[in-house]
Formats: structure tokens, C-alpha cells, sequence
């Protein structure tokens, strides 16, 4: 069965940093691209960056640039995404999503909530 | 990078049909067809519904429905169900390989 399986939630402090796991089950990892992307509590759902799993080139918004890096394990079927420097605006709800024919999020992991607060 | 437009409620009653737009500009939407829709219920992964503007994910009803004119895409749900109740974001390719989302509709069937 094709899913993306996702890390459990975390807390944290401010100024800490966060990475987050998806794993890829029951497709060749390596041939789709992984996007994350984040949904603040009662808020709209936000990209944050990609990553090619083949080449490993990634691609970051602009919002998140310097603050999120993106990387995969092939060996693993895992992808990463690291967010540094938390802020309180930073709880969310963070998913990653794979993208079929470069168009569209066909498969989306669970979800992992992280929380930052003092 | 501004997230697309979308109306932030839509309402309509059982068997009605809706419209939800999402306005976006010449570097989004106007200019590629790549506008997917998806369908959230509370506490779950969004759902791909319509990708590439009008083309139905396998599996999603013949009740929806994509378009787009010019910078507007729009997603038309006929014959309105209770189980369409839920919030609905539209997506589309940018400029620079980066992909924006729009604000999110929330639907309630009446």
C-alpha cells in the first residue's frame, strides 16, 4: 500500500530546532519528489519546500529560506525536514506530501504536530 | 509569494450545486494549468480531489468538477451531500518551481 508515515509529535522550546520524518512505503522512493508543508492551528494549509529524492535538489519558499532545510535518506525511503530557530508561530500541524507527474500531492503523510512553547 | 484567493465560507443546501474560486495572478494560476484542489476533513491529511485543473483524482465523484478562466480556477460541487461538508484548498504551480496554496473554503451543507 502506498503511504507516507510520519514522526510523532513534538515539543518545543523556543530557539530549539525540530526534524520531522517520512518514510515511504510501497512505491520507489527515489522516482517522486517530496513537498512538506504546514497548517497552523485553524489556519490555511502553507508550502514549505521540496526535495527531489533522486538527485536530492531542493527546493525552498521564500518565508522559509534559512530557516528550514529538507533532506532524504534513499537508503531508508525517508525524507527530513528541519526547521531551526522555533517561534511560537511555528505550532503546527507539519505534512509531507508526494507529488505525482510533478503536478499535483497525490499521497500525504499523517501529519506531526509540533508544538513551541517555553 | 501571496497565497491564492478563495472565498473564506461557501454554503448551499442538499442536491444544490457551489462554487468555490481562487484567484491567483499571471505568475500562478494564469499561466499554468497545474491547479489541484483538495478536500480536508477536521483532523485529517488533506485529499487530492481535481489536479491539473479538471481532471478528477480515481475514485472522486463525477459531482466535481474544475475550471479556470484566466487567473480564476474554480471547483463546482453538484447534487451538494452532507459528507461534502469540509474545508477545500486550491493549489497551483508558480513561478520558480514553488507552489502556493489558497486561504481555504470552508463548505457547510445546510
Amino acid at each position: 500500500q502506498v503511504q507516507l508515515v510520519q514522526s510523532g509529535a513534538e515539543v518545543k522550546k523556543p530557539g530549539a530546532s525540530v526534524k520531522v520524518s517520512c518514510k515511504a512505503y510501497g512505491y520507489t522512493f527515489t522516482t517522486y519528489v517530496i513537498h512538506w508543508v504546514r497548517q497552523a492551528p485553524g489556519q490555511r494549509l502553507e508550502w514549505m519546500g521540496w526535495i527531489n529524492t533522486g538527485n536530492g535538489n531542493t527546493k525552498y519558499s521564500q518565508k522559509f529560506q534559512g530557516s528550514v532545510t529538507i533532506t532524504r535518506d534513499t537508503s531508508a525511503s525517508t525524507s527530513y525536514m528541519e526547521l531551526s530557530s522555533l517561534r511560537s508561530a511555528d505550532t503546527a500541524i507539519y505534512y509531507c506530501a508526494r507529488v505525482a507527474g510533478g503536478v499535483a500531492f497525490d499521497i500525504w503523510g499523517q501529519g506531526t504536530m509540533v508544538t513551541v512553547s517555553s | 509569494q501571496s497565497a491564492l484567493t478563495q472565498p473564506a465560507s461557501v454554503s448551499g443546501s442538499p442536491g444544490q450545486s457551489i462554487t468555490i474560486s481562487c484567484t491567483g495572478s499571471s505568475s500562478d494560476v494564469g499561466t499554468y494549468n497545474l491547479v489541484s484542489w483538495y478536500q480536508q476533513q477536521p483532523g485529517k491529511a488533506p485529499e487530492l480531489m481535481i489536479y491539473e485543473g479538471s481532471k478528477r483524482t480515481s475514485g472522486i465523484s463525477n459531482r466535481f468538477s474544475g475550471s479556470k478562466s484566466g487567473n480564476t480556477a474554480s471547483l463546482t460541487i453538484s447534487g451538494l451531500q452532507a459528507e461534502d461538508e469540509a474545508d477545500y484548498y486550491c493549489c497551483s504551480y508558480a513561478v520558480g518551481s514553488t507552489w502556493v496554496f489558497g486561504g481555504g473554503t470552508k463548505l457547510t451543507v445546510l
